[in-house]
This record gives structure tokens, C-alpha cells and sequence, in this order.
């Protein structure tokens, strides 16, 4: 595998379900990202973990809970989701080095439905 | 408020000439800029990009433009392709902060063969 996988590529799942989204990465970088996409919205910034450590809470609420065992590794932990949360959930991940802005790589994407 | 503005939604171009997607910001404190392409089915790939030290960055056909003083930023490719259908997205950052990328909504560019 290289660059950044993410499974399932697909989930359809009730309000009253737990699932978990999960993302790896090959590129040997230290800071992984969650972002959501819904339609016609700019990419939306949820989480940010620097090596291992998170950094960012983008004010999302807690029925979205991330996990970051490595560096290599991202999961995003659902449960009791809205229709609302409907959307494209995408990872990414980036070299870290402080001050320093690098380009972020992407996983093609988990597309979410809660019905 | 949208920080980050791309007000074309779409674009479509003749293959051979060149398309030009803008990219407008509101912070002046944004000092690192993206352009990413999205296919449909897969993840933003990153085109792209330039500082604010810069006025202009070239890769092979893909041309970035930075206007500071406008907070405006272009995406010339010349010549299009019909491989180069796709949304394209801008992005912006301010160098220490957590390296977050604010984007845009992107413009889906369309080049007809």
C-alpha cells in the first residue's frame, strides 16, 4: 500500500450505531488530519494530531471521537450520529516540523450516510 | 464568513487554452497558499502551492499567481487537457498554526475536447 488508505470506502449506518472509520498512512509523516466534506461546503477541518498529540478541535461535537495510536495510524470513532453528519470524511497526513507549512496528502475518502 | 472564496463554482474550457480558477482571502494573516485537484471517487491531490515571499510559481503547465495586496490568487493551466476535468480546490495557512488549511469550495473546471 502507499500513500493514505482509509476504510471503509463506504458506510451506511442507524443513529444508534457505533462504527469506526480508520485511516493509515505510508508516507512516513508525523501529523494526520480529519476532515468532513458535505455538499457544496469547503472542506471542514475537525482534527489534527501531531505526532500522536492532539492539537486541534475544530469545536466538533463529541459523537465524533478520534484515536491516534501512532503515527501511522488515525481512527475516528462515530456513535449516535445525526442525518446531519452525512458526508465525506477524509484523511490526510503531513510532515511536522514546527512553523513550517507542508502540503497534505489525502486518503481517498470514507462516504458516510446515517439514515 | 468563508475566509477562503472561490466564486466560480464551474468553469469549462476548449482543450488546448488555458483555464484560469480564482481564488480569493479575507486574512491577511494567511502566508502559505494550495491549489488541490479532486477527481470524483478519490481524495484532494495537492497541485501546487506558493508563499507569500513569492509573486508567482511555476510547474510545468500549472502557473500560481499571488496578488497580496488583492488577497487574490489565480491557477493557470495552459494548455488544458481533458485529463485536467476535475474541482479544484485553494487553500490557505498561516505558517505555526497548527498547520491548518483553510479552504476553499472549489471550481469544478471542465475542459472540452
Amino acid at each position: 500500500e502507499t500513500g493514505v488508505t482509509q476504510t471503509p470506502r463506504h458506510l451506511v449506518m442507524g443513529m444508534t450505531n457505533k462504527k469506526s472509520l480508520k485511516c493509515e498512512q505510508h508516507l512516513g509523516h508525523n501529523a494526520m488530519y480529519w476532515y468532513k466534506q458535505s455538499a457544496k461546503k469547503p472542506l471542514e477541518l475537525m482534527f489534527v494530531y501531531n505526532f500522536k498529540e492532539q492539537t486541534e478541535n475544530n469545536s466538533v461535537p463529541s459523537r465524533f471521537s478520534p484515536e491516534c495510536p501512532n503515527s501511522s495510524h488515525l481512527f475516528l470513532h462515530l456513535h449516535t450520529l445525526q442525518p446531519e453528519d452525512s458526508a465525506l470524511y477524509l484523511c490526510a497526513s503531513s510532515q511536522a516540523l514546527a512553523g513550517a507549512t507542508y502540503e497534505q496528502y489525502f486518503g481517498p475518502g470514507t462516504r458516510l450516510t446515517v439514515t | 464568513d468563508q475566509q477562503v472564496k472561490q466564486n466560480s463554482p464551474s468553469l469549462s474550457v476548449q482543450e488546448g487554452r488555458i483555464s484560469i480558477l480564482n481564488c480569493d482571502y479575507t486574512n491577511s494573516m494567511f502566508d502559505y497558499f494550495l491549489w488541490y485537484k479532486k477527481y470524483p471517487a478519490e481524495g484532494p491531490t495537492f497541485l501546487i502551492s506558493i508563499s507569500s515571499i513569492k509573486d508567482k510559481n511555476e510547474d510545468g503547465r500549472f502557473t500560481v499567481f499571488l496578488n497580496k495586496s488583492a488577497k487574490h490568487l489565480s491557477l493557470h493551466i495552459v494548455p488544458s487537457q481533458p485529463g485536467d476535468s476535475a474541482v479544484y480546490f485553494c487553500a490557505a495557512s498561516v505558517s505555526g498554526s497548527a498547520r491548518q488549511l483553510t479552504f476553499g469550495s472549489g471550481t469544478q473546471l471542465t475542459v472540452l475536447p
